[in-house]
């Protein structure tokens, strides 16, 4: 197992343009978390996937955000119409039922201009 | 909502004993984790507590106290490697598993 994985990791783009990034947890994790981190700050829960099912999404997400996970494996994160605050890390993190802790991926660190 | 409060900074010296405290305020409270993370890198689990006590993991420790909503990490024999930022992050109860991570604290370890 190679762990959590990411692409791209790194995005940089203009203001305006859409943005997708795909993670692919650990393979036998039916639960994955999407997060976004800034300088110095905690990652900030966006969104919590059990299996296909998208069971929470934070309200600090604008409706600019959307992800999916269609079979249950791999995710995306969809950003549209950028701005320059969404200038961050984006955290995937996987974990398997009942587990204590979560496995994050190396993150995709976006630049909007 | 959820609230957790860690020191921003701690320097301690190599192979010294380190311990970073969080307290937190939340709705609804499953459990307490305790990540590393090294600039630029991602974050690692390091440990997990639902109930009260210690747990312990090589020279990494964490304590819970639920009724205090209290809880720390022991760092043990400290290495240079060591420096790196340590997060505390609360679970949610209930049917989701909603995790909500503190600020940080930076660890230098000096020589």
């Amino acid at each position: 197992d190679t762990g959590v994985s990411q692409d791209p990791r790194h995005k940089i783009t203009k203001r305006g343009q859409n943005v997708t990034f795909r993670c692919d947890p650990i393979s036998e994790h039916n639960r994955l978390y999407w997060y976004r981190q800034t300088l110095g700050q905690g990652p900030e829960f966006l969104t919590y996937f059990q299996n296909e099912a998208q069971l929470e999404k934070s309200r600090l997400l604008s409706d600019r955000f959307s992800a999916e996970r269609p079979k249950g494996s791999f995710s995306t994160l969809e950003i549209q119409r950028t701005e320059q605050g969404d200038s961050a890390m984006y955290l995937c993190a996987s974990s398997s039922e009942g587990a204590g802790g979560q496995f994050f991926g190396p993150g995709t660190r976006l630049t909007v201009l | 909502g959820q609230s957790l409060e860690q020191p921003s900074e701690v320097t301690a010296v190599e192979g010294a004993i380190v311990q970073i405290n969080c307290t937190y305020q939340t709705s609804g409270f499953y459990g307490l984790s305790w990540y590393q993370q090294h600039d630029g890198g991602a974050p690692t689990f390091l440990s997990y507590n639902a109930l009260d006590g210690l747990e312990e993991t090589g020279r990494f420790s964490s304590f819970l106290s639920r009724s205090d909503s209290y809880g720390y990490l022991l760092l043990q024999e400290l290495q240079m490697k060591d420096s790196a930022s340590y997060f505390c992050a609360v679970r949610e109860n209930g049917g989701y598993q909603k995790v909500t991570f503190g600020t940080g604290t930076k660890l230098q370890v000096i020589p």
